[in-house]
């Protein structure tokens, strides 16, 4: 069964260390997989996508994400977190036909100053 | 360019009223998602449209939610009757084509009492 596996349900960092949210994923066929964080109250907002070719994606805000399919993982990573980093990160996996979408429970982060 | 609207952005009424949730999606968008998230959850796929057909309900609960997207743009999610555990957060999402980046409103939080 196709499905997402974030580990860390929460996790605490200093403003300007280095972060990395992890992501598991099983899936049948080849994966499109996504990074988005939702801030309070607001919407979710894609950070980046992996389709196919660089396993090494570049993202907004200054994230990036690498696609593992030996480990079935796709982990977010950040040099420097900034405190307006704070949010709820959620990771998701699909298919090119647009179905079968399947989200992470999400990893909440807290930037401590 | 206007991103995906949603309204209302709360809505709290007792159980076993109707309510209705409104979405406009990304103008030229063919596909919309209606979502389902619980508190500390990931969002879960209630229903995708490709323009006015529903594709996947599958995960829709047919018994008490209903949907429609009349001439392929403007949606409506209907729950009658409500029950307690409807409480959450509906989010609607759209994207250009099928299973391309999902751009996501900022949702209904719904109150059952």
């Amino acid at each position: 069964a196709q499905s997402v596996t974030q580990p860390d349900i929460h996790i605490t960092v200093s403003e300007g260390a280095s972060l990395e949210l992890r992501c598991n994923y099983s899936y049948g066929a080849t994966p499109y997989l996504f990074w988005y964080v939702q801030s309070p109250g607001q919407g979710l907002q894609l950070l980046l996508k992996y389709f196919s070719g660089d396993t090494l994606v570049q993202g907004i805000k200054g994230f990036e994400a690498e696609f593992k399919r030996s480990q079935s993982s796709f982990n977010l990573r950040k040099p420097s977190v900034h405190w307006s980093d704070a949010a709820e990160y959620f990771c998701a996996v699909g298919a090119n036909t647009g179905n079968q979408f399947y989200f992470g429970t999400g990893t909440s982060l807290t930037v401590i100053p | 360019e206007a991103g995906v609207v949603q309204s209302p952005r709360y809505k709290i009424i007792e159980k076993k009223q109707p309510v209705a949730f409104w979405c406009n999606p990304i103008s030229g968008h063919n596909t919309l998602y209606w979502y389902l998230q619980n508190l500390g959850q990931g969002p879960e796929l209630l229903i995708r449209y490709e323009n006015e057909e529903a594709v996947d309900d599958s995960q829709l609960p047919k018994d008490r939610f209903s949907a429609e997207r009349l001439k392929g743009v403007d949606s409506t999610l209907k729950i009658q009757p409500a029950e307690l555990g409807d409480s959450a957060v509906y989010l609607c999402a759209s994207s250009s084509t099928s299973g391309g980046e999902q751009f996501f409103g900022p949702g209904t939080r719904l109150t059952v009492l």
